[in-house]
């Protein structure tokens, strides 16, 4: 079946420590996203991919980086740089041609960080 | 400001009873869409509707509906005969894809409990 795969579901970290957070597609789609969602708040965006090797900043970059060597995977790394980084992450994908503002996005299931 | 107020922080309903979430949104922009999205307790977001600025026509699908109001600045979803699958959190989301980013703005959610 086709769709977004994020690994690991639950991750701990300590403080001062970088983690990559996984995410890949094989829905043959162009763009994806990284989403931040914490308790109670909408979902803020961190970057995002229109195309291979090339990423933009969302509102909430600082403390985040990404790659996207490949078209179906996007990783998301939490560098210690990030001042609160525990939370739920979501990556989304859309269709060939369409982006977040005017297509539909499919998620994966998250990966909840927690920092110790 | 709020681009999205979804006011409702959590609702419980009875089963079968039929139940409508609210959405209010904020735009200058005269082309503009709107979403809704269902978080089941798994944690992927289900996109379920989206909605241009020049089509008011109200919309059905099964059991859920949803009314579209520019006077009121509203898109509100209704789910008729409620039943206990339908417990998640569900979002409105608002794009400006003239004047905005490549970005989606999320309401804060409303948790909805469907009680058997």
């Amino acid at each position: 079946d086709g769709g977004i795969t994020q690994s690991p579901k639950y991750l701990f970290r300590k403080e001062g420590q970088n983690v990559t957070l996984s995410c890949e597609q094989n829905l043959n789609h162009d763009a994806m996203y990284w989403y931040r969602q914490d308790p109670g708040q909408g979902l803020r965006l961190i970057y995002y991919s229109q195309i291979v090797n090339d990423f933009q900043k969302g509102d909430i970059a600082e403390g985040y980086s990404v790659s996207r060597e490949k078209k179906e995977s996007f990783p998301l790394t939490v560098t210690s740089a990030q001042k609160n980084p525990t939370a739920f992450y979501l990556c989304a994908s859309t269709r060939s041609g369409l982006t977040a503002n005017t297509g539909e996005l499919f998620f994966g299931e998250g990966s909840r960080l927690t920092v110790l | 400001a709020q681009k999205v107020t979804q006011a409702q922080t959590e609702i419980s309903v009875v089963e079968k009873e039929d139940v409508t979430l609210d959405c209010v949104y904020e735009t200058r922009d005269t082309t503009y869409y709107l979403f809704w999205y269902k978080q089941p307790p798994s944690g992927e977001l289900v996109f379920l509707i989206r909605r241009n600025s020049f089509d008011e026509q109200n919309e059905i699908s099964g059991r859920y509906s949803w009314n579209f109001q520019k006077s009121t600045s509203s898109f509100n979803f209704t789910i008729t005969a409620s039943q206990v699958v339908d417990s998640a959190v569900y979002f409105c989301a608002l794009s400006e894809p003239v004047t905005g980013a490549n970005n989606l703005f999320f309401g804060t959610g409303t948790r909805l409990t469907v009680i058997p």
